[in-house]
């Protein structure tokens, strides 16, 4: 029973480097998620996914691209990173709209200097 | 757009004194949801609240959903050294997407 598997666990980013987060899931979920967690602000929602095919901006989404080709995968890229970017980024899936409880990956810590 | 407040934002307690935090959202809300994050963990599903003033206990915990369904308290009796993390409520927007609070971090004090 993996669930929510995200990679890598840590990164360090140089400002302008481009990456991909990736989060798999092994549940089924039609929906998945991106949140980033910064001290004192919480959660706040990047890029979200309803099913394959179909994605859809948060809170923040400025700096971030996704895409959802399978209902497994739900990549998180950034295009061009910055330190404003450094933070906790956790994906999450869910069975309903957020009607039902969410599964999170581990996180991943990114870093950029 | 849709804001859902936690107070407070830091708590520290004794050992056995109890807690309590509060969400409360700009929004009407269709449910509130509750997760507990443990230091350098992830967040993992606690509760969901659905109806107006639902009450639901697990344990210590109780969980409460507001008559007006915009806020929401979780209270734990006589706290352990276990229960140390930093507890969310979230809450679905218009479009059914979850918005988490900003979180109240637990310390307890042995």
């Amino acid at each position: 029973n993996a669930g929510v598997t995200q990679t890598p666990k840590f990164q360090v980013l140089k400002t302008g480097q481009s990456m991909t987060l990736q989060c798999a899931q092994d549940m089924n979920h039609e929906y998945m998620s991106w949140y980033r967690q910064d001290p004192g602000m919480g959660l706040r929602l990047i890029h979200y996914s309803v099913g394959a095919g179909i994605t859809d901006q948060g809170e923040v989404p400025n700096g971030y691209n996704v895409s959802r080709s399978t209902t497994e995968d739900f990549p998180l890229r950034l295009l061009s990173a910055a330190p404003s970017q450094t933070s906790v980024y956790f994906c999450a899936s869910s069975y309903g709209r957020g009607s039902t409880e969410a599964f999170f990956g581990q996180g991943t810590r990114l870093t950029v200097v | 757009g849709q804001q859902v407040m936690q107070i407070p934002q830091y708590q520290h307690v004794q050992e056995g004194e109890d807690f309590t935090t509060y969400c409360n959202s700009s929004t009407t809300l269709s449910n509130i949801q509750w997760y507990k994050q443990r230091p350098g963990g992830h967040p993992v599903f606690l509760i969901q609240l659905v109806k107006s003033g639902e009450v639901k206990k697990q344990k210590r915990l109780t969980f409460q959903f507001g008559e007006a369904k915009k806020n929401s308290s979780l209270h734990i009796t006589a706290t352990q050294t276990t229960d140390v993390g930093t507890y969310f409520c979230a809450g679905p927007n218009t479009g059914n997407q979850f918005y988490f609070g900003t979180g109240t971090s637990l310390t307890v004090i042995p």
